[in-house]
């Protein structure tokens, strides 16, 4: 089965910066991938979903990209803002649409 | 309008006890799944039903139960609570559009401390 891997420390960066965040997989590419927000005490909300015949995709001020060769995908938000603080998860799509979640990174954005 | 609700939102209940989660989602969506999230925040599913037939059932002890009334409806029920069971339970939904990409849609979870 799949495994994903997500910077297990927090990232600190200053406001206005971009905020990068990796997910790592091990075994096949996924058909998909997906990347949610995850408040304290909340449940995940989808941000946004990556084919494997994409390399890039944009949302406002978020980008994901996706690698299949590296069996990575990357996160990013521009010009991050104190209200982007928060966990980040990296989903997979594992056999019949079931989706495997990495752990999350949590981003902390300080103004 | 909540899309996603779950009751209880916290559960404090001794080692041994049975007790139930409920979840409802007004969004239409024809899938729904049971996650646990634990303490290092891995969240892991635990069951998916499709229009109230089970079709993804993890490596979970048998003291889990899920039950779907309806294709809206899908609820837990814990046998013999365990010290291991406390954890956050999410609930989530998903219409799987053409294509078979799916996004769920999760409740706000639901906190089980077992004493």
């Amino acid at each position: 089965s799949q495994k994903i891997e997500q910077n297990s420390e927090a990232l600190n960066i200053q406001e206005g910066k971009t905020a990068t965040l990796t997910c790592n997989y091990t075994n096949y590419s996924p058909a998909y991938l997906q990347w949610y927000r995850q408040d304290p005490g909340r449940g995940p909300v989808f941000l946004l979903l990556i084919r494997e015949n994409e390399k890039e995709k944009r949302k406002e001020r978020l980008k994901v990209t996706f690698d299949t060769t590296l069996k990575q995908s990357l996160f990013h938000i521009t010009a991050s803002q104190p209200a982007d603080s928060a966990t980040y998860l990296c989903a997979l799509e594992e056999y019949g649409n079931k989706l495997v979640f990495g752990a999350g990174t949590i981003l902390r954005v300080k103004s | 309008d909540t899309a996603v609700s779950q009751t209880p939102k916290y559960l404090v209940t001794q080692m041994g006890n049975d007790k139930s989660i409920k979840c409802e989602q007004n969004l239409g969506h024809d899938t729904m799944y049971w996650y646990k999230q634990d303490s290092k925040k891995f969240l892991k599913i635990m069951f998916s039903y499709n229009n109230k037939e089970l079709i993804i059932n993890e490596t979970v002890p048998n003291r889990f139960s899920p039950k779907s009334p309806d294709k809206a409806h899908l609820n837990l029920h814990i046998n013999s609570l365990e010290l291991g069971d406390s954890a956050v339970y999410f609930c989530a939904s998903s219409q799987l559009p053409t294509g078979g990409e799916e996004t769920q849609y999760f409740g706000p979870g639901t906190r089980l401390l077992v004493l």
